[in-house]
């Protein structure tokens, strides 16, 4: 299998919480990344996570992540419109990045 | 926080001709840069890795006298695309890495070769 695996869509209504998953293989990392693509967008860094924390906050950001299974996700409070993007799980070995597929959010009214 | 500019944005050009982008690092200087490229709907696939003043590492696969990179600065690593032909039409992006944290990506250079 592929080094780090997201489903490749999610479809969510406006106002409603969007959750996107991602199991990797790699437990070496020190931190688990969140990244979103915007169309014809480079990657803009969302949040991310250091490997012993099982849980982070960031205003309506939530990172979970079970160690013990390599997983990973990402929960988007009152979900909007300009949530609608590619958002990449990626961890580093050194410097040097593996992104999942990234998972495309789709947002409807 | 940081940023990186690419520059062009999109470039439009015909078989055979030679393509230059460059990226840079406008508040930071960048002990490393690399270079992706990303096709419709995938994942971003590492090309080549490169530190100011050495040369390149290539990842497998990748022909470095394809894609010819030069990191001449901390600010400045500029990707040259040799005798560009249709199917190396893709969405390049770089990013460059403080030394510290994480990496920071550009915003992408559509590359059409007609």
């Amino acid at each position: 299998g592929e080094d780090v695996e997201q489903s490749l869509f999610l479809s969510v209504r406006e106002g409603d919480s969007s959750v996107i998953n991602c199991t990797y293989t790699d437990s070496s990392s020190t931190y688990l990344y969140w990244y979103k693509q915007e169309p014809g967008a480079g990657l803009q860094l969302l949040t991310y996570i250091f490997s012993n924390m099982d849980m982070k906050q960031d205003q309506r950001l939530t990172v979970l992540l079970n160690k013990k299974d390599k997983h990973l996700s990402l929960r988007i409070a009152d979900t909007q419109t300009g949530d609608s993007a590619i958002y990449f799980c990626a961890y580093f070995r050194g410097y040097i990045p593996t992104f999942g597929r990234g998972t495309s959010l789709i947002v409807h009214p | 926080g940081a940023v990186v500019s690419q520059h062009p944005s999109w470039v439009i050009c015909k078989s055979g001709t030679s393509v230059k982008i460059e990226c840079r690092s406008l508040d930071f200087q960048a002990t490393t840069m690399f270079w992706y490229r990303q096709f419709p709907k995938q994942s971003l696939m590492l090309m080549a890795t490169s530190n100011e003043g050495s040369k390149a590492t290539y990842e497998q696969g990748v022909e470095k006298d394809k894609f010819l990179i030069n990191h001449a600065s901390l600010t400045l690593s500029t990707l040259t695309v040799t005798s560009a032909h249709p199917e190396d039409s893709s969405f390049y992006i770089c990013s460059a890495y403080p030394g510290e944290e994480t990496q920071y990506f550009g915003p992408g250079t559509r590359l059409l070769v007609l």
